[in-house]
């Protein structure tokens, strides 16, 4: 298990590029989360997707921010055009869907991150 | 919309000395998570806590829940310098979209 592969570890960029962030969650895991962390604002939720689906973007901050889940295996984050305002560590997460009453792990597994740092 | 708190935010201490981590939230959730952060690093699951009145230890870390005060404590016993880090409490709730809300983190410094 090679757990959830972020790429790139880190991406520094000029103000008003595409930026693209990638992430390939756990085979098997059917939810897929984005995180964005910074200092001032703590972990917060950008998206998340069931079953390649987008239930919840409304932690997405503006129409710069979009996010697609083509397949089971490959998720992006685009940031078009880029600000400083962010800059900050992007996580990816998957986790198993539950199934009806059986204890499954109902862990998160969060991959290494993206550091972004717009200049 | 759910809450997440931790207390302290920042806490030093000594090695060899006890101390505990709240993490207060403010909706009905029946499972509650116990994350390490070391600096430039991911976040490392420690505890997955189920159900009221779950405890689980490991090593000197150990974790309990009280759902009816919404409430979960992470305990440290004889702390060491390897414990150092950010621990994060973090919340799901009960349905097909469940998702993890986080606490502000507790960045912990255990001194020689």
């Amino acid at each position: 298990d090679a757990g959830v592969i972020q790429s790139p570890r880190h991406e520094v960029t000029e103000m008003g590029q595409e930026v693209t962030l990638r992430c390939k969650p756990i085979s098997g895991h059917n939810s897929l989360f984005w995180y964005r962390q910074t200092m001032m604002r703590g972990l917060e939720l950008l998206i998340y997707f069931n079953n390649n689906v987008p239930i919840d973007d409304s932690g997405m901050p503006e129409d710069r921010f979009s996010a697609k889940m083509p397949n089971a295996s490959f998720s992006t984050l685009k940031i078009q055009p880029s600000e400083p305002r962010d800059s900050a560590v992007y996580f990816c997460a998957s986790r198993r869907k539950r199934q009806g009453l059986l204890l499954f792990n109902y862990g998160y597994t969060f991959g290494s991150g993206t550091r972004l740092t717009v200049v | 919309e759910l809450k997440v708190e931790q207390n302290p935010l920042f806490l030093s201490m000594q090695e060899g000395k006890n101390y505990t981590i709240y993490c207060n939230y403010s909706t009905t959730s029946d499972r509650l998570y116990w994350y390490r952060q070391d600096p430039g690093k991911s976040l490392e699951s420690l505890f997955v806590l189920l159900s009221n009145g779950a405890v689980k230890q490991e090593g000197r870390l150990m974790a309990s829940l009280d759902t009816k005060a919404r409430l979960s404590t992470l305990h440290i016993t004889a702390a060491v310098h390897d414990l150092s880090a950010t621990y994060f409490c973090a919340v799901d709730v009960t349905g097909t979209a469940s998702k993890l809300t986080f606490g502000t983190g507790t960045r912990l410094q255990v001194t020689l």
